[in-house]
């Protein structure tokens, strides 16, 4: 089966812009995740989706970040504006919803803000 | 409610052996273990429910405690190609959601060298 498709693979901007990255999940994988991942540090979950319903964003930073999943397939999330320290790793993965699977990763979109 | 692993890195000969351990603070419904080589996504090893463990690959096992909400990976017979980091993510379901949320721990850098 296809696996969880991203991109950008990498991204360059200068604080203050905006970027936004695009991840395309596996096939009938209801639950959807976004994680950041800084250098040296465990990734840690942003927001979940199951189908196109957000089911956790406690630790999204709204005030800068957003995320859609439209028709409860792709999902786009955004960063706007950006700051220093959001230069990390940005993981999607998907799952099925039943808890008892593991995730799949995709290959990640690497940011740097300079 | 970050899981805790411990060690933090270690260093093995090829043919040694190594357990990871995993701990968490509060009640689990099933453990994660992950493991990602640098500059690549997380990979799914295998994962451990309430009442069972299950074994995903020959020569790495794990065990899941669930009084103690403990968890513990061993690796035995280490291959070169074992290197990377190990993660733990613990589960919990998210009440209401019908949903699960994965957390990871900060990782175990393991080393096998010729």
């Amino acid at each position: 089966e296809a696996g969880v498709a991203q991109s950008p693979r990498y991204k360059i901007i200068e604080k203050r812009q905006s970027v936004a990255f695009w991840c395309n999940p596996i096939s009938g994988h209801a639950t959807l995740y976004w994680y950041q991942q800084i250098l040296g540090q465990g990734p840690k979950l942003l927001i979940q989706f199951q189908n196109n319903g957000v089911v956790d964003d406690s630790q999204l930073p709204k005030d800068r970040f957003s995320a859609e999943r439209l028709k409860g397939v792709d999902s786009t999330l955004k960063i706007q504006p950006a700051k220093l320290e959001d230069s990390a790793v940005y993981l999607c993965a998907s799952s099925l919803s039943t808890g008892t699977k593991g995730y799949t990763f995709g290959s990640g979109t690497r940011l740097t803000v300079v | 409610q970050q899981p805790v692993q411990s060690p933090q890195a270690v260093i093995l000969r090829e043919g040694e052996d190594a357990v990871i351990n995993c701990s968490s603070s509060k009640a689990l419904y099933s453990v994660h273990w992950y493991r990602q080589k640098h500059g690549e996504a997380p990979v799914f090893l295998m994962i451990l429910l309430k009442g069972g463990e299950q074994k995903g690959h020959e020569k790495i096992s794990a065990s899941f405690n669930e009084k103690k909400q403990q968890s513990s990976l061993y690796l035995t017979a280490s291959q070169l190609s074992y290197s990377g980091t190990y993660f733990c993510g613990t589960v919990r379901r998210i009440s209401g959601a019908g949903s699960y949320q994965l957390t990871f721990g900060k990782g175990t850098k393991l080393s096998v060298i010729p």
